[in-house]
């Protein structure tokens, strides 16, 4: 009855390849969110989708591409990966009301070495 | 760039001891959001605070919220060894765009 669920849990890669994350929510939300927490805890969004239509693109490279098949899923595809893209990588869900935030449920993070 | 700032940035206290984080921010806001994240987890939600609302409790969790000082406070009472983990503060920009944005967290040890 996993609420938000990522897979994989670890991804250990070398650079230079492409990788995606796969993220699905049961909780009937309307928004998806993708983060990125750095090895100092610091969280910060990336990505935000409302019903696969893409609402929030924060400075990120464009090596990195969000994907939403349906208002369930966003997966994350990563292409030519550098030693900085080493972190964990969260995908979040909320119901969405207005303008206000809701509060957002994480999953448990993919964590992403690159070798 | 607005930015929740939590302090102070790690905690050690005794079982049933209080803790008490402050979080402060730079924007005005409609709410505020408090998260814990357990180690190799992800964040869970604690308590949501409206910018009209002064203060609101859930269980042993009080947090308060003073929106002329831009700040606010997550108290847990009587802590107990499975309240160890990062706290982070989280808050939207009224009038800007939807996005959350999360303070560095305040790491919290209870010691048995």
């Amino acid at each position: 009855d996993t609420a938000v669920s990522q897979t994989p849990k670890y991804l250990v890669t070398q650079m230079g390849n492409d990788k995606s994350i796969k993220c699905e929510q049961n909780l009937g939300h309307d928004t998806m969110y993708w983060y990125k927490q750095d090895s100092k805890k610091f969280l910060k969004i990336m990505f935000s989708y409302n019903n696969k239509e893409l609402i929030i693109n924060e400075t990120v490279p464009n090596r990195f591409s969000p994907k939403s098949p349906d208002k369930a899923h966003l997966n994350l595809h990563i292409n030519s990966l550098e030693l900085g893209d080493s972190a964990v990588y969260f995908c979040a869900s909320s119901q969405r009301t207005g303008r206000s935030n809701q509060p957002q449920h994480f999953g448990d993070g993919t964590r992403l070495s690159i070798l | 760039s607005q930015q929740g700032e939590e302090d102070p940035q790690a905690l050690s206290i005794q079982e049933g001891e209080n803790a008490t984080m402050n979080c402060s921010y730079k924007t005005s806001i409609n709410n505020l959001q408090w998260y814990r994240q357990n180690s190799g987890r992800g964040l869970v939600h604690l308590i949501l605070i409206r910018s009209n609302e002064r203060e609101k409790h859930s269980g042993r969790l009080r947090v308060t919220l003073d929106t002329s000082k831009k700040s606010s406070s997550l108290l847990i009472t009587a802590s107990r060894a499975a309240d160890t983990a990062s706290y982070f503060c989280a808050t939207d920009n009224q009038g800007g765009s939807e996005k959350l944005v999360f303070g560095k967290g305040t790491k919290l040890t209870v010691n048995p």
